[in-house]
């Protein structure tokens, strides 16, 4: 059982907007940063954003986050194709050093 | 460029040992940390420990503790992940991520990932 609580499965046409939600506890979302990762089919996880909305380079802003107490929430807007994936919420956990906590993931189907 | 690159793709036995390494180039190895995150076939990302390369300062995920070993060989830029008696529920792809301070302690760079299976 994961850390971080996330739905199994998110659907969209494209164009639309989707929502993740990521719930967690005082000691992981509630007190630090909360990211997230894209894993394509068959691809290693690459992170997607981190720290209040900040996006590695070529992430586009179609991409966006929320957090609000102990939850967090990953915004798709203006789906795509491309953005068929899994997509995992992550965050440090202070209730053991050095511990990460990971959602157990939400898969994106672009219907 | 920034990148890890792990060992190739390993077929054991229950019972062998084994140790999967992970090379960091294209920054300054021993000044971040490395991770190791488990991913069983079908199944989410779990984290397994993280690793400084500068003084080897190791922490464990309770449920890994004991059950791995990592470690680290600042000299050539390379972390390790190793198992002493692998077990079949060790069949899993593993893999490496640095912490990148940059972009707020996350991971801000993977391996492309080691697939173990482990099968008598």
């Amino acid at each position: 059982q994961s850390a971080l609580t996330q739905p199994p499965s998110a659907s969209g046409t494209p164009g639309q907007r989707v929502t993740i939600s990521c719930s967690g506890s005082t000691s992981n979302i509630g007190t630090n940063s909360v990211y997230w990762y894209q894993q394509l089919p068959g691809m290693a996880p690459k992170l997607l954003v981190y720290r209040n909305n900040q996006r590695p380079s070529g992430v586009p802003d179609r991409f966006s986050v929320s957090k609000s107490g102990t939850s967090a929430s990953l915004a798709i807007s203006g789906l795509r194709s491309e953005d068929e994936a899994d997509y995992y919420c992550a965050a440090w956990d202070d209730s053991l050093n050095g511990h990460v906590a990971f959602g157990g993931g939400t898969k994106v189907t672009v219907l | 460029e920034v990148q890890l690159v792990q060992s190739g793709a390993e077929v054991k036995k229950p019972g062998e040992s084994l140790k999967i390494s992970c090379k960091g180039s294209g920054y300054m190895s021993s000044n971040y940390w490395i991770g190791w995150v488990r991913q069983m076939s079908g199944k989410g990302l779990e984290w397994m420990g993280i690793i400084y390369a500068r003084d080897s300062d190791t922490k464990y995920s309770p449920s890994f503790e004991g059950q791995v070993l990592i470690s680290v060989d600042k000299s050539i830029n390379t972390a390790y992940l190793q198992w002493g008696s692998l077990k079949a529920s060790d069949t899993a792809m593993y893999y490496c991520a640095r912490r990148g301070y940059s972009s707020g302690d996350s991971f801000d760079i993977w391996g492309q990932g080691t697939m173990v299976t482990v099968s008598s």
